[in-house]
């Protein structure tokens, strides 16, 4: 089992320029999770999809965030533009869905993004 | 809602000795409860977990307890060791009210000094 992938581990921007995080969960896992991480605020869950299909964005900070999940194999994280306080370490993770008996999450190793 | 109180740290110890991480939570279902652990560089990684109340969680030498009478789910180990060093969190997941969805606490932070 590959585990959660997350691509790419680092990102390197300059302030006002797109960034596109990528997500792999692990086979089988129909829950989907994007988290950010920071020492000021620690960790922040942006964004939740189910089967696919977001069901609390309340998260996202701002309308220059968006998140996709066209299928059950990938989704992406888009910030447009990006802005120096974008940056921190974002986080995905998978789990069994809310019909499990057990549902953990599995984090990926995250993408540590610097907007300068 | 839902929310997770850790200990606040962080927690200095010298290696063999005992560690407690207070948790405490607040649900208004019936949730599971994890603990989970992140190394430096790394993304968080389940410890243990405990899905009803009673059960004992345990896993590399760590323990934890679902006590439903005090809300709580302490993190123990009986001797620590220089690669315990790392962040511990607490979660509840409530799937009667969240949907799936995690309650994360704050993160204790844990360095082990030789």
């Amino acid at each position: 089992d590959a585990g959660v992938i997350q691509s790419p581990r680092h990102e390197v921007t300059e302030m006002g320029q797109e960034v596109t995080l990528r997500c792999k969960p692990i086979s089988g896992h129909n829950s989907l999770f994007w988290y950010r991480q920071t020492m000021m605020r620690g960790l922040e869950l942006l964004i939740y999809f189910n089967n696919n299909v977001p069901i609390d964005d309340s998260g996202m900070p701002e309308d220059r965030f968006s998140a996709k999940m066209p299928n059950a194999s990938f989704s992406t994280l888009k910030i447009q533009p990006s802005e120096p306080r974008d940056s921190a370490v974002y986080f995905c993770a998978s789990s069994w869905g809310p019909q499990a008996v057990s549902n953990e999450q599995y984090f990926g190793p995250g993408t540590r993004l610097t907007v300068t | 809602g839902d929310s997770v109180t850790q200990m606040e740290g962080p927690v200095t110890l010298s290696e063999e000795a005992f560690l407690t991480i207070n948790c405490t939570y607040t649900a208004t279902g019936y949730p599971s409860l994890f603990w989970y652990v992140q190394y430096p560089g790394e993304g968080l990684q389940l410890l243990l977990k405990a899905t009803k109340a009673d059960d004992k969680g345990s896993n590399k030498g760590f323990e934890a307890t679902y006590r439903k009478e005090t809300t709580s789910f302490h993190l123990e180990k009986g001797s620590v060791q220089v690669s315990d060093s790392a962040v511990y969190f607490c979660a509840l997941s409530d799937q009667n009210t969240n949907a799936g969805k995690s309650t994360f606490g704050d993160g204790t932070t844990l360095t082990v000094k030789p």
